[in-house]
């Protein structure tokens, strides 16, 4: 199993600005994924995040506006840049370990 | 997109078990079914997994059909903190596997 922590909890931030989710999980993983769900969605995959290598971004999210770092196989960072309202959502950190996927208690960002 | 469907929203009676169905008519030969589900402020729950032959485990148990095409997740005795989202998700096993979730499925454990 893996355990996940992600920092902040919660933030509340205004439009124009960023924000730095970390996550830290407590073994080393070599995949870490990133998921946004939006107040009453299910999840959606933003990136999927390898050690050494830059993020591979789905479809309908891009690098700018979410850059993403991965320094070591126990860490990573999910930036959310030049906020707007729309990006109000829950952020969730997971990582893959024994073939199961654990996530994190994620991050409630909300853009006023 | 998700490759599986599930209704909406259940609900099961306390101490009852609670079944709930997900379709996967599209599933190819290597990929899995899993199950995650999601209380509420929380990330989701890895519940169980399964590739053809019907699995259980301390949580749930897992009925896959013979032409894999369905499958059912029971929780035997439902408890108030079985209330959630349930995702049903088919996905390969390796680890460039991306778990894509689709709406789920809402239980409601009533007293």
């Amino acid at each position: 199993s893996a355990v996940i922590s992600q920092k902040p909890s919660r933030d509340i931030c205004q439009r124009g600005t960023s924000l730095t989710i970390q996550c830290q999980v407590d073994s080393q993983v070599t995949m870490m994924f990133w998921y946004r769900q939006q107040p009453g969605q299910s999840l959606t995959l933003i990136a999927t995040a390898n050690q050494g290598s830059e993020a591979t971004y789905e479809s309908g999210f891009v690098i700018d506006k979410f850059p993403i770092s991965r320094p070591n196989l126990t860490f990573s960072t999910l930036t959310v840049s030049n906020m707007s309202p729309e990006d109000s959502s829950i952020y969730l950190c997971s990582v893959e370990s024994g073939f199961e996927q654990y996530f994190g208690p994620g991050t409630r960002l909300t853009v006023t | 997109d998700a490759k599986t469907t599930q209704p909406t929203s259940m609900d099961c009676a306390e101490g009852r078990a609670a079944n709930l169905p997900c379709n996967h008519s599209t599933i190819s030969g290597n990929e899995y079914v899993y199950w995650y589900r999601q209380i509420h402020s929380q990330g989701p729950q890895y519940i169980i997994h399964g590739l053809k032959n019907n699995e259980t485990n301390e949580m749930a148990s897992l009925i896959i059909t013979e032409d894999r095409k369905s499958s059912t997740l029971i929780l035997p005795h439902a408890t108030l903190r079985d209330t959630a989202v349930y995702y049903c998700i088919v996905r390969g096993k390796t680890s460039y596997d991306k778990v894509i979730f689709g709406p789920g499925t809402s239980l409601s454990v009533i007293p």
